[in-house]
């Protein structure tokens, strides 16, 4: 079992829906990661949070707002998707933000956008 | 190189038979390359997390090697098992983490 816990697991939403992906640990980290996948493509990193701070953001378009509440939680929130953003959502967290810490990733959520 | 490239891309071998396949990342700026695990239907699982060149680590059956100089790393299997059927994603890892698209092994009984 994972110990970083991301729900919903699949979500199906139009393009004006507004909605949330959520990710959870508990191991004390420090550092959690939103990434997004497309098929046969690498991971992309979209945004890091280092002790609640959003401290990498990677270019993504305003329709995706990050939100750290507190160290185990971060939220993904969704708002006028595109159908391109249609893909997997993968959440990760480290000890801390330090180069070389390995990261622990969730199941994922799959997004597809209608 | 600019990106981080991974090759090949799917491998299918036998059970029993040893294989290697390679990362390779730029090689000026290095700070960390890391190595994931990623079975069908689960999420992605830390294998090594590489800092110094000419590291090697080791993890049962499963060991990888470092050259940060000329910018590549390799993984390798020994006595492949048909658990070991997974895509390898190998990430260079500097002011952010850059991802290879990852090599498909699949391991026939």
């Amino acid at each position: 079992d994972t110990e970083v816990t991301q729900t919903p697991k699949h979500l199906v939403m139009g393009m004006t829906n507004k909605k949330s992906l959520k990710c959870e640990q508990h191991m004390g980290h420090r550092a959690m990661y939103w990434y997004k996948q497309k098929a046969k493509k690498p991971p992309e990193l979209m945004f890091v949070y280092s002790y609640e701070k959003l401290s990498i953001n990677e270019s993504v378009p305003s329709r995706f707002s990050p939100e750290c509440p507190n160290s185990s939680l971060l939220n993904l929130h969704l708002h006028a998707l595109q159908p391109e953003d249609s893909a997997l959502y993968l959440c990760a967290s480290s000890q801390d933000n330090y180069r070389g810490q390995p990261q622990h990733f969730g199941d994922g959520t799959r997004l597809s956008i209608l | 190189i600019l990106n981080v490239e991974q090759s090949p891309q799917s491998l299918h071998v036998q059970e029993g038979d040893s294989t290697n396949f390679t990362c390779s990342f730029p090689s000026s700026n290095f700070y960390a390359l890391h190595w994931y695990r990623w079975e069908t239907a689960k999420s992605p699982e830390a294998l090594f997390v590489m800092t110094l060149n000419g590291d090697e680590k080791k993890k049962g059956r499963i060991s990888a090697t470092l050259n940060t100089k000329e910018g590549y790393s390799y993984l390798y299997i020994k006595g492949s098992q048909p658990e070991d059927s997974a895509t390898y994603l190998c990430a260079f890892n500097n002011n952010d983490m850059r991802f290879g698209a990852g090599t498909r092994l699949t391991v026939k009984p």
